[in-house]
């Protein structure tokens, strides 16, 4: 079973409209959680780092949040813009360790 | 553009041909990775270079050949494939292993095997 669980694996939000996606992961120890976003045709790029005493980070209009104690995750997408559609890949990573734990990512389809 | 460079972006190939993904970083960088990703599947790491030293196989199939010349370049050598190797193979960078600095990923080669 994967360490990392993402939901919905898919979605389609109309242009405007907010949305939150999950991540449920159970690596231990943790070090800390990236979620990284993946345009059609391109590699993943960085849009939070969130380490264990952070429990939320944004970047501009993406905002992430933390609760360890739990090992959830979301990501929230305010006032979407049709350059949001993309994959979002959540990643957890244990200490000194190389090896990350990939979620399979979800589909944000967003439509004028 | 990411600093990792992925040449070609796409190739076609059949299941007794010999080809070769190539990538370069120019962002400094010690580490370099090959990851394969698939549908709706995470990704999954094939190969760890650190200061161009294999550290990780992840035991990938032999039809499968890293190679890593220097910190800056990296390529993963292809031989009789098999059509469920069709992916996007990703190759990222990052400053070290071990130290949770962020991965930067190239855009990718998209393989089909025939």
């Amino acid at each position: 079973k994967n360490q990392v669980e993402q939901s919905p694996q898919s979605l389609i939000i109309l242009e405007g409209k907010n949305c939150t996606l999950q991540c449920n992961y159970t690596v231990s120890p943790f070090s800390n959680l990236r979620w990284y976003k993946q345009d059609t045709g391109r590699g993943p790029v960085s849009l939070t780092i969130m380490t264990f005493s952070e429990n939320t980070k944004s970047n501009g209009r993406y905002t992430a949040t933390l609760d360890a104690d739990t090992k959830q995750s979301s990501l929230h997408i305010t006032a979407s813009q049709l350059s949001d559609s993309a994959s979002y890949i959540c990643v957890v990573s244990a200490p000194n360790d190389y090896k990350l734990s990939f979620g399979a990512g979800t589909t944000v389809t967003v439509r004028a | 553009e990411t600093g990792v460079t992925q040449t070609p972006r796409h190739l076609v190939m059949g299941m007794t041909n010999k080809k070769s993904l190539k990538c370069e970083q120019h962002l400094g960088h010690n580490a370099m990775y090959w990851y394969k990703q698939s549908a709706k599947k995470p990704l999954e790491l094939m190969f760890v270079y650190s200061l161009e030293e294999r550290v990780e196989n992840n035991s990938v199939p032999s039809r499968f050949s890293p190679e890593c010349p220097n910190s800056s370049h990296l390529f993963l050598h292809l031989h009789t494939l098999q059509p469920e190797d069709s992916a996007l193979y990703l190759c990222a960078s990052s400053r070290g292993t071990g130290d949770n600095s962020p991965l930067h990923f190239g855009n990718g080669t998209r393989l089909t095997v025939t």
